[in-house]
C-alpha cells in the first residue's frame, strides 16, 4: 500500500461552520504534512508532523488547528475560515522527519488532496 | 529574486519529441533536488530525486543537477500524451531541529499532442 488517502475529495463551507480534513497513511512513514495550494501556484507548506509531534507550523493562522490522532491519522480542523482559504488542501508522509543528518532527503508522498471552497 | 525559479509555460511538443524542463536556484544550501508530476486535480507525484550534480536516469526520464550553475533540468524521451501534467521542482534543505524548508518552483504545464 503506497498511498495517502485523503477525504472528503471536494468541502464546501460556509464562514461560521466547523468542518475537517482527514489524511490516512498505511506505509509506517513517521513524518506526515499539510500543504495549501492555490490554482495555477507551488504547494506551501503548513504543519508537520514528526513522531505523532508537531514540529513545524509555518505562521498558520489559528483559524486551521491540525491533530495527529495516531501515526497513521492526520486531520486538519477548519473553523470560520474566509473566501482566501480556498484552495486544494495536500497531505502528504515521509519515511523519515526532515532532520540535519539526512540533509533533507525526506521524499514525500503526497494525496490526492481535498478541494475546500469557502463560501 | 525568487528562491526557485521555474518557467510557467505553457509548453506543448508534438508526441515523440525529447522534453526539457527547466529550474534555476538562488540558495547554495539547498541539498536536495526532486521533480514531482502533477495531473489536474490530483496531487503532485515524485518523478525523481538527486543529491549530487550530474544525472540520473530512470526509463524515459533523464534528471540533471548543476550546482556549480544552481540550474537543474529533467528531460523526457519519446514524450507521451499521458505526459501531459504539470512538472514542479523542488529542493529541499534542513537547517535545523525543526526547522525544515522544501521549496517548490512554480510548475510547468506540458501538454504532449498525439
Amino acid at each position: 500500500d503506497t498511498e495517502v488517502t485523503q477525504t472528503p475529495k471536494h468541502l464546501v463551507m460556509g464562514m461560521t461552520n466547523k468542518k475537517s480534513l482527514k489524511c490516512e497513511q498505511h506505509m509506517g512513514h513517521r513524518a506526515m504534512y499539510w500543504y495549501k495550494q492555490k490554482a495555477k501556484k507551488p504547494p506551501e507548506l503548513m504543519f508537520v508532523y514528526s513522531y505523532e509531534k508537531l514540529s513545524i507550523n509555518e505562521s498558520v493562522p489559528s483559524r486551521f488547528s491540525p491533530e495527529c490522532p495516531n501515526s497513521s491519522l492526520l486531520n486538519l480542523h477548519l473553523h470560520a475560515l474566509q473566501p482566501e482559504d480556498s484552495a486544494l488542501y495536500l497531505c502528504a508522509s515521509s519515511q523519515d522527519p526532515p532532520r540535519p543528518a539526512a540533509g533533507g532527503a525526506n521524499v514525500l508522498t503526497f494525496g490526492a488532496g481535498s478541494r475546500l471552497t469557502v463560501l | 529574486q525568487k528562491e526557485v525559479e521555474q518557467d510557467p509555460g505553457p509548453l506543448s511538443v508534438p508526441e515523440g519529441a525529447i522534453v526539457s524542463l527547466n529550474c534555476t536556484y538562488s540558495n547554495s544550501a539547498f541539498q536536495y533536488f526532486m521533480w514531482y508530476r502533477q495531473y489536474s486535480r490530483k496531487g503532485p507525484e515524485l518523478l525523481m530525486y538527486t543529491y549530487s550534480s550530474g544525472n540520473k536516469e530512470d526509463g524515459r526520464f533523464t534528471a540533471q543537477v548543476d550546482k556549480s550553475s544552481k540550474y537543474i533540468s529533467l528531460f523526457i524521451r519519446d514524450s507521451q500524451p499521458s505526459d501531459s501534467a504539470t512538472y514542479l521542482c523542488a529542493m529541499s534543505l534542513v537547517r535545523g531541529a525543526g526547522s525544515y524548508q522544501l521549496t517548490f518552483g512554480k510548475g510547468t504545464k506540458l501538454s504532449v499532442i498525439p
